[in-house]
């Protein structure tokens, strides 16, 4: 058990719904990465984000947005979802960005119908 | 985009054998880390290697790390079928923010 807790395990849904996604990360680290992984892509980087504000963006679409609040748990907002949405969606937590171990939740599986 | 290749792609093993994993990357690098995956589950951080470190050793895991080569090997030693899972390697680039890059995996069988 690495500590990050992420809801639901699995969601099911139609095309141009809207989702979120959400993530716990362990006690105590403020950096929170959020990562797809699809058969076609691979496990990709989406965002970063550190002690409540936004620290990178890798190859997010614009219609995924996400935030961390100051209780430093954070939700990524899927919105007008595709069937190529349909992945395994992981946070993954670290004490501070740069350098530093990322311990990674169990995923959401999201598929789209 | 990807930034490593893991070779091979998939390998199977006998209980009791050696593992070796292949990992190139393209990128200089400020650390290399290795993860575990069993089939559609979380990744299991396994170890962490410095881009100034050249060898590092975890219980059965041995990294090394080549930065002139850009590339890395995981060798895990008297495998288990406990060990069947995908093995990724994941850079941090130098610079970077801190979001790792991902190779595509090596997919390990290790039957009884």
């Amino acid at each position: 058990d690495s500590g990050v807790t992420q809801t639901p395990k699995h969601l099911i849904t139609a095309t141009g719904q809207r989702v979120t996604l959400r993530c716990s990360p362990r006690s105590g680290d403020l950096s929170v990465y959020w990562y797809q992984q699809s058969l076609d892509q691979g496990l990709q980087f989406l965002i970063q984000y550190y002690n409540g504000e936004e620290r990178a963006k890798g190859n997010i679409l614009e219609r995924f947005s996400a935030q961390q609040f100051p209780d430093l748990h954070s939700e990524l907002n899927l919105s007008s979802l595709e069937l190529g949405d349909s992945a395994l969606y992981f946070c993954a937590s670290s004490p501070r960005p740069e350098r530093y171990t990322q311990y990674f939740g169990p995923g959401t599986r999201l598929t789209v119908l | 985009s990807q930034q490593g290749e893991e070779d091979p792609q998939a390998l199977s093993i006998q209980e009791g054998e050696n593992a070796t994993m292949n990992c190139s990357y393209k990128t200089s690098i400020n650390n290399l880390q290795w993860y575990r995956q069993n089939s559609g589950r979380g990744l299991v951080h396994l170890i962490l290697i410095r881009s100034n470190e050249r060898e590092k050793h975890s219980g059965r895991l041995r990294v090394t790390l080549d930065t002139s080569k850009k590339s890395s090997s995981l060798l895990i030693t008297a495998s288990r079928a406990a060990d069947t899972a995908s093995y990724f390697c994941a850079t941090l680039e130098g610079g970077s923010q801190g979001n790792l890059i991902f190779g595509k995996g090596t997919k390990l069988s290790v039957k009884p």
